[in-house]
């Protein structure tokens, strides 16, 4: 098993849609999770970090699930300029970046 | 505030040759520095992290190498390029004693011909 897997998608929706992705991780002791956004051909940016207690910035939210393991990105109202590929990030003495989900917002 | 700068941009190498790519971090000290390397369509792989000058971690075997000559300066090497070592190489830092988040530098695009 992958220490982070991610649906890779693509996820091809509308503009104005709410779309979620999710991040399963395996290391139990993981301490630190964050969601990047990489554009084509770009560099990873950080796009906000997540916590148990759930982060919401804008249109973007972020869960965290430690029970089940896994981190969940929502985006509501979805822009053409969301269109990106999003990486979900672990840390504990490491970090480990799962695949990416590709999502393309569609006019 | 923190910079940091990756160069170069793009490089076309022939199979058999050396490698040199160098990454600097300004506005801080002591950051953990990492090598990234995202191969066409793939995933993030880790490839080499420090926490000091000359302190440097291996995650995957491989004819590459890293250094890290002074606090702020991360070196990524190579003796002889394969094919296999095309690919999106990043470099990036986090605070001391922190493993993320990860600031990434621009990144240099390899293709080895």
């Amino acid at each position: 098993r992958k220490e982070v897997e991610q649906d890779p998608g693509p996820f091809n929706v509308p503009e104005g849609a709410t779309v979620a992705f999710n991040c399963t991780y395996s290391n139990s002791a993981s301490q630190s999770f964050f969601w990047y956004r990489q554009d084509c051909r770009k560099e990873p940016k950080l796009l906000m970090s997540v916590y148990s207690s759930g982060n919401e910035d804008g249109r973007f939210t972020a869960q965290l699930n430690r029970a089940s393991q896994y981190i969940s990105l929502l985006i509501r109202d979805s822009k053409l300029s969301d269109s990106a590929t999003y990486l979900c990030a672990v840390g504990h003495d490491k970090v480990i970046f799962g695949p990416g989900t590709s999502l393309s917002v569609i006019p | 505030s923190q910079t940091i700068h990756q160069w170069p941009a793009t490089l076309v190498q022939p199979v058999g040759s050396p490698l040199s790519l160098e990454c600097t971090v300004e506005g801080t000290s002591n950051p953990n520095l990492y090598w990234y390397r995202q191969a066409a369509g793939r995933g993030l792989q880790l490839l080499f992290y420090s926490v000091g000058i000359g302190q440097i971690s291996s995650e995957v075997p491989q004819n590459l190498s890293a250094s890290r000559p002074q606090d702020r300066q991360f070196i990524l090497s190579s003796k002889k390029l394969l094919l296999s070592d095309s690919g999106f190489y990043l470099c990036a830092w986090s605070v001391p004693g922190q493993t993320i988040p990860l600031h990434f530098g621009n990144g240099t695009r390899l293709t080895v011909t």
